[in-house]
């Protein structure tokens, strides 16, 4: 069965500091890995799509990366800001056959940044 | 450039009431897609469509209708509501199949069945 762990399920962090979040994934066989940023009480929203190839992209503030070989992800937010609060969801895009994909949604982890 | 639209934002119904809700693209997306989102879960997908007149089912469809008569609109029906149905709806769609494209969400609907 495809799963996706995210760590920590929480975090707080000041306001101007660094985090990083994870993602660890059992999705087979893989195609992407996605960020999306929620906002309380709104929808998903993309910050970036990695396929098997790439290991690193950045949207502004924010890095991903990709490690295909360990099954890896982590998502780097640079100088915080109180807007960063938010949950940041890990999706994994699997070939299910017949042109078809299937994600595999994590849990989110909520980052809370404070002044 | 709207987006994805969804209504309504918030509803209330009581257990066996029906109702649908609504979800629009004017992006001209081939792929649109239902999930929920429940505490505690990653979001699940219920029903998708890969075009106009088709649609198929995901993970979690029981209890749930679509149709895809036009490009633009996706509504979702509850024919019997349960309150095992509360939980938060976005609709999403993308530029043709999932893979490498972007996937877009709506801003959510909040169904409370009591």
């Amino acid at each position: 069965k495809n799963q996706v762990e995210q760590s920590p399920q929480s975090l707080i962090i000041l306001e101007g500091k660094n985090c990083t979040l994870q993602c660890n994934y059992t999705v087979s066989p893989f195609s992407n890995l996605r960020w999306y940023k929620q906002d309380t009480g709104r929808g998903p929203v993309s910050l970036t799509i990695m396929t098997f190839s790439e290991n690193t992209k950045s949207n502004g503030r924010y890095t991903a990366t990709l490690d295909a070989d360990t099954k890896q992800s982590s998502l780097h937010i640079t100088a915080s800001q109180l807007s960063d609060s938010a949950s940041y969801i890990c999706v994994v895009s699997a070939y299910s056959g017949a042109g078809s994909y299937q994600l595999t949604f994590g849990k989110g982890t909520k980052l809370s940044v404070i002044p | 450039n709207a987006g994805v639209t969804q209504t309504p934002k918030f509803q209330v119904l009581k257990t066996g009431q029906s109702m649908t809700l609504q979800c629009a693209q004017d992006m001209n997306h081939e792929y649109m897609s239902w999930y929920r989102q429940d505490p505690g879960m990653g979001l699940r997908l219920i029903h998708y469509s890969v075009g106009a007149g088709i649609t198929d089912q995901g993970e979690v469809p029981n209890g749930y209708n679509v149709s895809r008569s036009t490009t633009e609109d996706f509504p979702l029906r509850l024919l019997s509501a349960a309150p095992s149905q509360t939980s938060v709806y976005f609709c999403a769609s993308s530029y043709g199949r999932v893979d490498g494209n972007t996937i877009y969400f709506g801003e959510g609907s909040w169904l409370t069945v009591v």
